[in-house]
């Protein structure tokens, strides 16, 4: 089958680091993507790693690798906008579809 | 970035009642799209990879009767719910392929939130 698993909830405060981790097992595997997602909202693309290594985005960074199967998101000096649900998904054919995680809440405190 | 949208934001309607759902790319072309369904604090679930002048291809219990796919230009897919039933009530959000030198990147509607009676 195809799984992927990331913690369901992760609390933080304002100003602090937070690290979303990713393990996947998929039959197929092109990259991995991060979307944001807030309450009510649709999902928004945030990174994505189709090599080994760190990406850098600003406050965001994603990590991936493949030999592990594990990737991570690394959010820095938290704002409060940053509560939202998070989720990763791999990239598992040529067609481009995505596999989804079952996301993780993160609730950034003051 | 890319824009892609989604028409309606949201819908009520009776059940046995048929719906349908836009969803447009509306600075870059499209020849795939896909079409999700999330019920309330659950991840998404894709239902059907829509292809420009082809059939969708559609996921292992999602009825290709129920949930029609058109996929009539380079930057329009629809999704008609058919006879829809309280059970269909959920967030159904469209996404569009982007493809890239380097890879190919999702951009997702914002979301159709339909109410089944």
């Amino acid at each position: 089958g195809q799984s992927l698993e990331q913690p369901s909830e992760v609390t933080a405060v304002e100003g602090a680091i937070v690290q979303i981790n990713c393990t996947y097992q998929t039959s197929g595997f092109y990259g991995l993507s991060w979307y944001q997602q807030h309450d009510g909202g649709a999902p928004t693309f945030l990174s994505y790693n189709g090599l080994d290594g760190l990406e850098e985005t600003g406050r965001f960074s994603s990590f991936l690798s493949r030999s592990d199967s594990y990737g991570y998101l690394l959010l820095q000096e938290l704002q409060m906008k940053d509560s939202a649900s998070y989720f990763c998904a791999v990239d598992g054919g040529s067609q481009g579809n995505l596999i989804f995680g079952k996301g993780t809440k993160l609730s950034v405190k003051p | 970035g890319a824009v892609v949208s989604q028409h309606p934001s949201r819908v009520i309607c009776k059940s046995g009642t048929s719906v349908k759902i836009e969803c447009r790319s509306l600075d870059f072309q499209a020849t795939t799209m896909f079409w999700y369904r999330q019920f309330p604090k659950q991840s998404l679930m894709l239902m059907a990879t829509s292809n420009e002048g082809s059939k969708a291809t559609y996921e292992q219990g999602v009825e290709k009767d129920k949930f029609l796919i058109n996929h009539a230009s380079l930057t329009l897919s629809t999704l008609t719910v058919t006879s829809a039933h309280p059970e269909d009530s959920s967030f159904y959000i469209c996404s569009a392929l982007k493809r890239g030198g380097l890879s190919d990147t999702q951009y997702f509607g914002p979301g159709t939130r339909l109410t089944v009676l």
